[in-house]
């Protein structure tokens, strides 16, 4: 069973469109990050979330934490092919371990 | 550099061949962490080393994993007996405490 379920796994959309990922739990976080990863390459940092209900904007990109700290959502306005890629859902738990627990990724791909 | 690297990039071996994996954190980075990546999943936690404070070796799936850190620099992640189920991507992080992990391109190990 994964901690982090994220959703859609697989999406592709043509360049302009929006999109929202989303990223669920039953368990309880004390952060919450978003990486991007390109193949060959290790995940990118994007942001980390630690507040419930905090909202975070990235240019195109906007993060938010839900208030109950158990899910994330990231939206992207306008996508554009450079927006391709693997993107990951990542939160440290309130056990004090300070390994993060990764969702199972969302692969994007922006059609032009 | 200035990033996390990995050697080897790329390792192909025979099932029941031991391999060791090569990870050099950024400079002055008290923290090191191993995960895991299957084809198109999202990273698994292997190991976690803090200073000199004993190693979170939760993650490790079996005894045939092992990994060590000499002080606050290079680490070793050893797999013995290697099976076909180990093949996946062998990442490796660093961070100052209780801060953004930075993540190396990883290796990719293939077991025939």
């Amino acid at each position: 069973t994964q901690l982090l379920e994220q959703s859609p796994q697989f999406l592709s959309i043509q360049e302009g469109e929006n999109l929202t990922v989303y990223c669920n739990s039953s368990s309880v976080f004390s952060s919450l990050q978003w990486y991007r990863q390109e193949p060959g390459e290790g995940p990118v940092l994007l942001v980390t979330v630690v507040t419930g209900g905090e909202v975070k904007k990235l240019k195109r990109l906007t993060f938010q934490f839900g208030d109950a700290r158990k899910d994330s959502s990231l939206h992207i306005t306008a996508a554009q092919p450079g927006d391709t890629g693997l993107y990951l859902c990542a939160g440290l738990l309130y056990t004090g371990r300070r390994a993060l627990t990764f969702g199972s990724g969302t692969r994007l791909q922006v059609q032009p | 550099g200035a990033g996390v690297s990995q050697s080897p990039s790329n390792k192909v071996t025979e099932k029941g061949k031991d391999v060791e994996l090569r990870c050099d954190p950024i400079s002055g980075h008290t923290a090191l962490y191993w995960y895991r990546q299957r084809l198109g999943q999202g990273l698994e936690f292997l190991i976690y080393f803090q200073g000199n404070s004993a190693p979170d070796k939760s993650g490790l799936p079996s005894d045939r994993f092992s990994a060590e850190r000499t002080g606050e620099s290079v680490s070793t992640l050893t797999i013995q007996r290697t099976q076909q189920e180990d093949s996946a991507v062998y990442l490796c992080a660093s961070s100052l405490v209780s801060d953004t992990q930075y993540f190396g391109p990883g290796t990719r190990l293939t077991v025939l």
